[in-house]
């Protein structure tokens, strides 16, 4: 059974490109959430998506925005990079109907540079 | 507003002693708290959560946590450290209906020889 998956690994941009992470969450869960993981830091909450919607979201402005696929997969756009982008990006999935305690799973991140 | 706050950025601990990871909390109603662990190169891994019921909470790898709400505090303890235990450790909550994990800044576990 794999668990939740990123992809790609590592990933180097210039400012003002465009990036999109992507995320298979962990077999039958259907909720995904993704964090920036800046160096030194806690993860921080940037949205969760669940039916394909975006249902929560952080404080991250519109430059970032999501998609969850009808298999819950799920991707991360981020537009117009700045170099404070620059971070670990983590994806995590868990089942909604387990509720909010459910545990959720992290897949390894993907690392962002923005030069 | 809700926050969680790990006071200690590093701990160096030597093979075999005992370790207490300090995490203290701010929420209006008692929240769900969590400790994850983070090796270099590897997902964030649960290893143990609260939520209500006995405070004191067995994780895995050996670890355990105390919730005491007078002090509005998580900490997580383990009796013998072992030099695999080297890594960053995260405590993190949330409540109510909100799915938004608020996380701590982390503190990084070094282990002495």
């Amino acid at each position: 059974d794999a668990g939740v998956t990123q992809s790609p690994t590592h990933l180097i941009k210039t400012r003002g490109q465009q990036v999109t992470l992507r995320c298979s969450p962990k077999s039958g869960h259907d909720t995904v959430s993704w964090y920036q993981q800046a160096l030194g830091q806690g993860p921080q909450f940037i949205f969760q998506y669940y039916e394909e919607e975006e249902r929560q979201r952080g404080n991250f402005p519109d430059r970032f925005s999501g998609h969850q696929f009808p298999n819950y997969s799920s991707e991360l756009n981020v537009n117009a990079l700045l170099l404070g982008d620059s971070a670990l990006y983590l994806c995590a999935s868990s089942l909604r109907l387990a509720g909010i305690t459910d545990t959720q799973y992290f897949g390894p991140g993907t690392r962002l540079t923005v030069l | 507003a809700q926050s969680v706050t790990q006071p200690d950025i590093h701990i160096t601990v030597s093979e075999g002693a005992s370790l207490e990871l300090r995490c203290n909390y701010s929420y209006g109603a008692t929240p769900y708290l969590f400790w994850y662990v983070q090796s270099p190169g590897q997902g964030l891994q649960l290893l143990l959560k609260y939520f209500s019921g006995d405070t004191l909470v067995q994780g895995i790898k050996g670890f355990e946590a105390e919730f005491k709400r007078s002090q509005s505090s998580f900490n997580l303890r383990k009796p013998s450290v072992h030099w695999s235990d080297a890594a960053e450790y995260f405590c993190a909550g949330l409540s109510g209906s909100n799915y938004q994990l608020i996380w701590g800044a982390g503190t990084k576990l070094i282990i002495k020889p």
